[in-house]
């Protein structure tokens, strides 16, 4: 089982939709959560983080934490064609630095 | 420097030969990470450091692979007797530390290509 899992679509949905990108983890220890975006033949590139259980919004974007279930997600609102990428979700384990990655789910949004 | 540096930008080598990445993080940002990345997957990561301590790199392949940042600064990534199977793309990452969970900021990535 991997430690981070994403479904790795692709995901596609129509511009002004609303895109749903889900992520589980195995450890239940972990305690910080991110969602890191990836163009094609780009660097990744952080867009959200989440701490505690609960919902955090930025913009078009809203992160939402459940520990008990040990599943994370993004959510997209208003998609846009320049949001096609890879999504990245990705998992720190508590006490430690280590930051684990999953396999990415692509986003297509189109016009 | 303004970001993260690494070098060089792509590398092609002949199986067997050995191989030695560079990361230059951003100044005074006291943890970095590498990772290597297939197309088509996410990064997997390999090591980090906390300035020139190795905390963790139970993500090394092998005993083949191993890292360095003997002054907590500049780090490299070395492959000794390179295989097909290590083409991919290194990633190097850097962060301010001191905590765990903040922002990371990649470098542009050392393709490897291991004929």
């Amino acid at each position: 089982q991997k430690e981070v899992e994403q479904n790795s679509g692709p995901l596609s949905v129509p511009e002004g939709a609303i895109a749903s990108l889900n992520c589980t983890y195995s450890d239940r220890g972990s305690q910080s959560f991110f969602w890191y975006r990836q163009y094609s033949g780009k660097s990744p590139e952080l867009i959200m983080s989440i701490y505690s259980n609960g919902d955090k919004e930025d913009g078009r974007f809203t992160a939402q934490l459940n520990k008990a279930s040990q599943y994370v997600s993004l959510l997209i609102r208003d998609s846009q064609p320049s949001d096609s990428a890879t999504y990245l979700c990705a998992v720190i384990k508590r006490n430690t630095g280590k930051l684990i990655f999953g396999q990415g789910t692509t986003l297509q949004v189109k016009p | 420097g303004a970001g993260v540096s690494q070098s060089p930008r792509y590398k092609v080598t002949k199986r067997g030969q050995d191989v030695t990445l560079r990361c230059d993080p951003i100044s005074s940002h006291a943890t970095l990470y590498w990772y290597q990345q297939a197309l088509g997957q996410g990064p997997e990561f390999l090591t980090y450091f906390n300035y020139e301590a190795q905390p963790d790199k139970s993500g090394l392949p092998s005993d083949r692979f191993s890292a360095e940042r003997p002054e907590g600064s500049i780090s490299t990534l070395t492959i000794q007797r390179t295989e097909q199977r290590d083409s991919a793309m290194y990633r190097c990452a850097s962060s301010p530390g001191g905590g765990f969970g903040e922002k990371l900021f990649f470098g542009s990535g050392t393709q490897l290509s291991v004929l």
